[in-house]
């Protein structure tokens, strides 16, 4: 079974600008969870979608929304680039049986100068 | 707010030894699992743990679960290079806002 693949690896972008971040969940699992991971503040939820509706929502600012398709797969976009976003995002897939376990992807190491 | 916290959050030690990696909260959870990240890449599930008092094993690593499913453990014993790397707890709060509670990890490096 393939794992979870997001694109693309790396990005740089500047202030201001926008950037839509892309993932392919595990094949079956129908919930995708987006993370934002920095060095002081570690792993901290975005959101959560299952069957195309946001189901949970961390507590980040309107610039990031996310959205998911009928085949799962997912993305999530971040307006108005501020320094503060420079991070790794990570998403990740489950298969939403009782113990909510989190299978993740790479990440995607955004850098914005 | 529901927080985990895990202790200690640096630790540098020599192969072969032995370690202990604490995740405490005030909250009850239904469960807790156990994530290793390696650099450049995404956290990998290790274990989850269930029943309060649980103790898994995992070839040289034991997990174990407080009895008031509110705090977890991992043991590593004669650690190696290869368990190099940030080892994060999340605990499920299987509520109506179900959502998993992270903490912010252990660095854990081991040097040969």
């Amino acid at each position: 079974k393939a794992g979870v693949t997001q694109t693309p690896r790396y990005l740089i972008k500047t202030r201001g600008q926008q950037v839509t971040l892309s993932c392919s969940p595990i094949s079956g699992h129908r919930s995708v969870s987006w993370y934002q991971q920095t060095p002081g503040q570690g792993l901290q939820f975005l959101f959560e979608y299952f069957s195309e509706t946001q189901r949970n929502k961390g507590n980040f600012p309107g610039r990031f929304s996310g959205r998911q398709f009928s085949n799962s797969r997912s993305e999530m976009n971040v307006s108005t680039l501020e320094l503060g976003d420079s991070a790794l995002y990570l998403c990740a897939s489950s298969s939403i049986s009782g113990s909510n376990e989190q299978f993740f992807g790479p990440g995607t190491r955004l850098t914005v100068l | 707010t529901q927080l985990l916290e895990q202790s200690p959050q640096f630790l540098s030690i020599q192969e072969g030894e032995n370690l202990t990696v604490y995740c405490n909260s005030s909250s009850v959870f239904s469960s807790l699992q156990w994530y290793r990240q390696e650099p450049g890449e995404g956290p990998v599930l290790l274990v989850t743990v269930v029943t309060g008092g649980e103790v898994k094993k995992l070839k040289r690593l034991t997990f174990q679960f407080g009895d008031a499913r509110k705090d977890s453990s991992l043991h590593i014993t004669a650690a190696q290079p290869g368990d190099t790397g940030l080892y994060l707890c999340a605990g499920d709060n299987a509520g109506n806002n179900r959502k998993l509670i992270w903490g912010l990890g252990t660095s854990l490096a081991v040097n040969p």
